[in-house]
């Protein structure tokens, strides 16, 4: 059965830091992996990833892929109180169908 | 607004009722995804459907769960004789293509008393 793990599940920093979110994955037939933000309702796309090494940049946000070692990091830098939320990572694979971690709440503090 | 709209936000409902929920995808989206969450845990698929045909539903899906995408546009999902384990936010998604991103709206919070 396809397994997605996200680590750490919380995190709390302050302003300014930067922080790494991990996600780890084992899939049959692996299509892609996505990341998502949801803060108090429906997760909104940030990422979609299907090649290793290319990475992906939006703003403060990046992620990379690695399909030989089956994970993916996001980057946030300077954080802000806005990046409080929760963070969703999720893969695609033979299935066609999303199969998501558990999440990860990030908390900025100002 | 042009996203993935459902219908309605919130429902509150007696064990043993029934519920319909209404999910409008982005327009020109061939893939609609249903998908339940709980506190605390990610989206769990439910079912999808590519234009109408319902291609995949999760062993989740009990008897008492229906849905259905008649035209291929908007999609209803229907739950049958209400049980408190139902409470959840159900969350709609819809996307062009199999390889493209899935698009969320913002979700039924259904609470069953």
């Amino acid at each position: 059965e396809d397994k997605v793990v996200q680590s750490p599940l919380s995190l709390v920093v302050h302003e300014g830091d930067t922080v790494t979110l991990n996600c780890s994955y084992e899939v049959t037939n692996f299509r892609s992996l996505l990341w998502y933000k949801q803060e108090k309702k429906a997760p909104t796309f940030l990422f979609m990833l299907t090649s290793s090494g290319i990475e992906k940049k939006s703003g403060r946000l990046s992620s990379i892929l690695d399909k030989k070692e089956l994970f993916s990091i996001l980057n946030i830098t300077a954080t802000q109180t806005g990046d409080s939320a929760i963070y969703l990572c999720a893969t695609e694979g033979g299935s066609e169908k999303l199969v998501f971690g558990k999440g990860m709440k990030l908390t900025v503090n100002p | 607004d042009t996203g993935v709209s459902q219908d309605p936000r919130h429902k509150i409902t007696k064990r043993g009722q029934n519920v319909t929920f209404r999910c409008d995808p982005i327009s020109e989206h061939n893939r609609l995804y249903w998908y339940r969450q709980t506190l605390g845990q990610g989206p769990e698929f439910l079912t999808y459907f590519q234009n109408e045909a319902q291609l995949e539903k999760s062993r989740l899906l009990s008897d008492r769960f229906s849905a259905e995408r008649p035209k291929g546009s908007f999609s209803t999902l229907e739950i049958q004789r209400t049980e408190q384990g139902d409470s959840a936010m159900y969350l709609c998604a819809s996307s062009i293509n199999r390889d493209s991103e899935q698009y969320f709206g913002p979700g039924t919070r259904l609470t069953v008393t």
